[in-house]
């Protein structure tokens, strides 16, 4: 079954430096695949997402994704990180089949530190 | 443009006591999904529907129920609700096959006690 895992539960950096978070996928095909954030007390708002083509993904609020099948990774990234990106992420992934819905990795907590 | 829209926002329960979550959007999507959020677990499927009159199971179905008699709106029941069912819980929708993009509402914290 199709599954995505975020390795790190919660990560701390510094207002102005740069940002990785990873995501690995268990898919057997070209995945679909997304990126959330969820800012405390809200719901999920969508980042990014990547269907095919380039691997490089561009999303809202200055995020980019790369898709990287050979080590089935779908990292996000912020070449230099706000204060207002303190929340929760989440990438996800559809399981496949006709009911279109995504499954969610556990999340990773930011925190930024002044 | 309101989106997704959940009612209510927070709730307390009584264990035994039954309860609706309202979701509705106004969006004109097909797909409509309920998920559950609890800490450390992320977002985990209750149920879903893929068009008006139609449901089905997800990944944690045991002791909610739902019905999307209109196309807009997808409700949540608790028959019969247990602490096991404190959580937040998030409505999403999305137009169709194509697009996976998700709206989400911004959810409802229950908890039960």
């Amino acid at each position: 079954a199709q599954s995505v895992t975020q390795p790190d539960i919660h990560i701390t950096v510094s207002e102005g430096a740069s940002l990785e978070l990873r995501c690995n996928y268990s898919y057997g095909a070209t995945p679909y695949l997304f990126w959330y954030v969820q800012s405390p007390g809200q719901g999920l708002q969508l980042l990014l997402k990547y269907f095919s083509g380039d691997t490089l993904v561009q999303g809202i609020k200055g995020f980019e994704a790369e898709f990287k099948r050979s080590q089935s990774s779908f990292n996000l990234r912020k070449p230099s990180v706000h204060w207002s990106d303190a929340a929760e992420y989440f990438c996800a992934v559809p399981p496949g089949g006709s009911q279109g819905n995504l499954i969610f990795g556990k999340g990773t907590k930011l925190s930024v530190k002044p | 443009n309101a989106g997704v829209t959940q009612t209510p926002k927070f709730r307390v329960l009584k264990t035994g006591q039954s309860m609706t979550l309202l979701c509705a959007q106004d969006m004109n999507h097909e797909y409509m999904y309920w998920y559950r959020q609890d800490p450390g677990m992320g977002l985990r499927l209750i149920h879903y529907s893929v068009g008006e009159g139609t449901t089905a199971k997800g990944e944690v179905p045991d002791g909610y129920n739902v019905s999307r008699l209109k196309k807009q709106n997808f409700l949540l029941g608790l028959e019969s609700a247990a602490p096991s069912q404190t959580s937040v819980y998030f409505c999403a929708s999305r137009w169709g096959q194509a697009n996976y993009g998700y709206t989400f509402g911004s959810g409802t914290r229950l908890t039960v006690v």
